[in-house]
């Protein structure tokens, strides 16, 4: 059972520097979220995919791109990191809106 | 804009000692409410969902109610186990809204 899988777990980078963070989920969902989560703000939703081809924006995008590969896999990329972007990132998905969403255990993020 | 505020920020029980924490929420017409446990590390990890007042939901020592303006769990007789982050989340009745509005979450620490 392994749910939603991100990789890396940890990852420093130099301010400017580029990197793409993978998530993929085993639970035939339909829809993908990416969250950042900072101290004393709660998760915020960076972008989500509601169905396999589609992304929007969510409350905090600027700085991010993100890609659904496939219906399992949703990648998010800084294309060009800054030390704002340090935070925790969690990957979410379910089957479809107002059902419950399932994270990953995230990836904590530093930047130079 | 919808907003969720969780109170206390940080408890501290001793075992067998019930409380509640406090979820007090703004949103144009509410889809749904959510309550996750986060551990130090992890994901948060899918508690309860209620859709309309008056509802309760029940898990082992946790119960969790909705009003119209604020939703509680009900901790029963704590264990040292029930120590996390217990996050509160929104979703709006909107259609083309497909985010959770999340708390900074309440702490707790259930002591032997």
């Amino acid at each position: 059972n392994a749910g939603v899988t991100q990789t890396p777990k940890f990852q420093v980078l130099k301010t400017g520097q580029s990197m793409t963070l993978q998530c993929a989920q085993d639970m035939n969902h339909n829809s993908m979220y990416w969250y950042r989560q900072d101290p004393g703000m709660g998760l915020r939703l960076i972008y989500y995919s509601a169905s396999e081809g589609t992304t929007d924006k969510g409350e905090v995008p600027n700085g991010y791109n993100v890609s659904r590969l496939n219906k399992r896999e949703f990648s998010l990329r800084l294309e060009s990191a800054a030390p704002s972007q340090t935070s925790v990132y969690f990957c979410a998905s379910n089957v479809g809106m107002n059902q419950p969403q399932h994270f990953g255990d995230g990836t904590r993020l530093s930047i130079l | 804009e919808d907003q969720v505020t969780q109170s206390p920020e940080a408890l501290r029980l001793q075992e067998g000692e019930s409380s509640s924490l406090n979820c007090s929420y703004t949103v144009s017409g509410l889809r749904g409410l959510f309550w996750y446990r986060q551990d130090p590390g992890k994901g948060p990890e899918f508690l309860f969902t209620l859709y309309s007042a008056g509802e309760e939901k029940e898990k082992e020592r946790l119960k969790a109610t909705l009003t119209k303006k604020e939703s509680f769990l009900h901790i029963t007789a704590p264990k040292p186990e029930d120590s996390a982050t217990y996050l509160c989340a929104v979703q709006a009745d909107d259609t083309g809204r497909r985010a959770l509005t999340f708390g900074s979450g309440t702490r707790l620490q259930v002591q032997p």
